[in-house]
């Protein structure tokens, strides 16, 4: 099975600010990462795919990189609405996710 | 529009037995792979089924192969997860996720969950 390891779990930003998340897989996995969007009380929602693939209607400001093992998610310009859990997918081998990251603005 | 509703989330006690469903709108339901998903207490996500979209191949981890079985009704545009020999840890928000992309899928859609508590 194919292990993803995401960090950080919590990170803090200023609105305007930039973070930057990353997944390490257990193995290559060929690009195939996806990037979610999680706020409570509603279902993930899908930001990007193929490693840098933006979902129609996802602002710019929510990028993706990658390839072998290590994959990094980024969002720039904060806003207010980014408060949210972010999640990795790895869909080369069945399914994995990473475990998260809760990212808070300060 | 894409919709994906689940329902049927209940307070099981161990060993027990429930079945979910999801009703899915805004799509042509028979021509997409569709999933279902779980978030612990703890928050993490776990892949718990797959099924193609005739219905004639399905996937699972093996957390759950052997007591978890995927289903849907084509003809009804619904999803189910009949899942048997419930354990404390099977606990979750159940969601189902529609399979996007080609030979790789991830999910592209996502319902609102619906929860299970296994516990005497």
């Amino acid at each position: 099975d194919i292990q993803m390891t995401q960090s950080p779990s919590s990170l803090s930003a200023s609105l305007g600010g930039k973070v930057t998340i990353t997944c390490k897989a257990s193995q290559d996995i060929n690009k195939y990462i996806a990037w979610y969007q999680h706020k409570p009380g509603k279902g993930p929602r899908l930001l990007i795919h193929y490693t840098s693939t933006l979902q129609p209607g996802i602002p710019s400001r929510f990028s993706g990189s990658g390839s072998g093992r290590d994959y990094s998610f980024s969002i720039s310009n904060l806003e207010p609405e980014d408060i949210a859990t972010y999640y990795c997918l790895q869909y080369d081998n069945l399914y994995t996710f990473g475990g998260g990251t809760k990212l808070e603005i300060k | 529009e894409v919709q994906l509703v689940e329902s049927g989330g209940d307070l099981v006690k161990p060993g027990g037995s429930l079945k979910l469903s999801c009703a899915a709108s805004g799509f042509t339901f028979s021509s997409y792979g569709m999933s279902w998903v779980r978030q612990t207490p703890d928050k993490r996500l776990e892949w718990v089924a797959t099924i193609s979209s005739g219905g004639s191949y399905t996937y699972y981890p093996d957390s759950v192969k052997g007591r978890f079985t995927i289903s849907r009704d084509n003809a009804k545009n619904t999803l189910y997860l009949q899942m048997s020999s419930l354990k404390s840890e099977d606990t979750a928000m159940y969601y189902c996720a529609r399979r996007g992309g080609n030979s790789r899928g991830y999910f592209d859609y996502w319902g609102q969950g619906t929860t299970l508590t296994v516990s005497s």
